[in-house]
């Protein structure tokens, strides 16, 4: 069966520190990929997704990137956090057809200070 | 651009009470529909899936219905328990997208 695991859970960095939330799948080949942030009381937001390895599309203009360095891994990074970049970020796959349901990990709750 | 609406944001019935739940969207062309359960702090959990050619689909106590024509979906939770208690959230994919557009979600509470 396939497992999505994400880490850390929690963190809290201060201001102007980098970051970096590794997600990574298992048992499965070439899945999408995607980071997802949810601020609180607020709905899901598309951060980046990915079909494939280097191929990375995003979604909206920010501090933040990502990165496919292997198939089933999916990194988000940042070099400089902001305040606003607090949030609970998620990760998330599918497999590679539009038909397929989307399955999260757990979240990490990132706190910038 | 796809817009996702769920009302109420919130809702409250007390146990064994049927939960209607609802998703509208405006862009009728979706591939599938995608009901999730959100427990405080956690990830998404995958309910129901719907495919665009399908009407509803069911697992366990739970009922999912999709009307394209109109832009609704509802989720049914038949005989609602307390551990019932989470954020439900609709999410649908637009034809020949990978991407989904979610809707905020409406938090339930069961009361004992």
């Amino acid at each position: 069966s396939q497992t999505i695991h994400q880490w850390p859970a929690t963190l809290v960095q201060p201001v102007g520190s980098p970051l970096s939330l590794e997600c990574t799948v298992e048992g499965t080949s070439n899945p999408n990929l995607y980071w997802y942030r949810q601020a609180a009381g607020r709905g899901l937001q598309l951060l980046f997704y990915s079909v494939g390895i280097g191929q990375i599309s995003s979604e909206v203009p920010q501090n933040l990137s990502a990165s496919r360095p292997q198939d089933r891994q999916f990194i988000l990074s940042s070099k400089k956090l902001l305040l606003s970049d607090s949030g609970f970020y998620l990760c998330a796959w599918s497999a590679g057809t539009t038909t397929s349901p989307l399955h999260f990990g757990n979240g990490t709750r990132l706190t910038v200070t | 651009k796809q817009e996702v609406t769920q009302i109420p944001a919130a809702l409250s019935v007390p146990e064994g009470e049927n939960l209607v739940l609802n998703c509208s969207f405006t862009d009728s062309a979706i591939y599938n529909l995608q009901w999730f359960r959100q427990d405080p702090g956690k990830g998404l959990t995958s309910l129901l899936l719907i495919q665009s050619s399908q009407r509803e689909q069911t697992s366990g106590r739970l009922n999912a219905s999709l009307d394209k024509s109109s832009g609704r979906s509802t989720l049914y939770i038949a005989a609602s328990q307390p551990g019932d208690s989470a954020t439900y959230l609709c999410a649908v994919r637009l034809s020949n997208d990978y991407k989904l557009s979610f809707g905020a979600g409406t938090t339930v509470t069961v009361r004992a």
